[in-house]
């Protein structure tokens, strides 16, 4: 299917530290799209990297992706308390974007 | 740019009772998808339109749910009857081809 799986589900972590959260998806894609979910609000995109490009930096974001492997990798650098929420991937081939569970994400002060 | 923009945010009904939520877009996006959210289930994607025409309603899970988008700045999804199963948050997005989703800030559909 097209949908992205999100790996860890949940992951905590000390306010400072890095958090890495992973991606892996099916089908052939033309862009993967990473989008943040704070509770009880609409999701918010990220960061988009297309298909040609293998990492893409946005402040403290970096995305990597490996068309190869079908996978990708979210990277929050010096995470902040207001880093907590739900973090999902998307990978877009068709228009359609299908979320997985996401990666629930708790930056602990 | 007011964003996409849903109504009403909160809905309480009765089981039975007819239910329609609204979006407007975002004007240029000629993408449009309804999702609906749910501890259980997480976010799944209803249908979704490309300038005004459905193009894939296979998440759409049962005949009581429908959806239109008589034109490009307007889009409904109605229930009818509701059920309290139906209890979700759900959400519009609008898009241009192959960018980034913008998302509203969802209807809170209570069902009792």
């Amino acid at each position: 299917s097209q949908q992205g799986e999100e790996d860890p589900q949940a992951l905590s972590i000390q306010e400072g530290e890095n958090a890495t959260m992973n991606c892996s998806y099916k089908t052939s894609i033309n862009n993967l799209q990473w989008y943040r979910q704070n509770s009880g609000r609409g999701l918010v995109h990220l960061i988009l990297i297309r298909s040609n490009e293998r990492e893409k930096h946005s402040g403290r974001l970096r995305v990597t992706l490996d068309t190869s492997k079908k996978s990708s990798s979210l990277l929050i650098t010096a995470s902040r308390a207001a880093d907590t929420a739900s973090y999902f991937c998307a990978p877009r081939g068709a228009q359609k974007l299908v979320f997985g569970q996401g990666t629930r994400l708790t930056i602990n002060p | 740019d007011a964003g996409v923009i849903q109504s009403p945010r909160h809905e309480v009904t009765e089981m039975g009772q007819e239910v329609t939520l609204r979006c407007k877009p975002i004007s240029g996006h000629d993408y449009l998808f309804w999702y609906r959210q749910t501890m259980m289930r997480g976010l799944e994607l209803l249908i979704y339109f490309n300038n005004n025409v459905p193009i894939d309603d296979s998440g759409m899970p049962e005949d009581r749910f429908s959806a239109k988008m008589p034109n490009a700045s307007f889009s409904t999804l109605k229930i009818q009857p509701s059920e309290p199963r139906d209890s979700a948050v759900y959400f519009c997005a609008s898009s241009r081809q192959d960018s980034p989703l913008h998302f509203g800030n969802g209807t809170r559909l209570t069902v009792t």
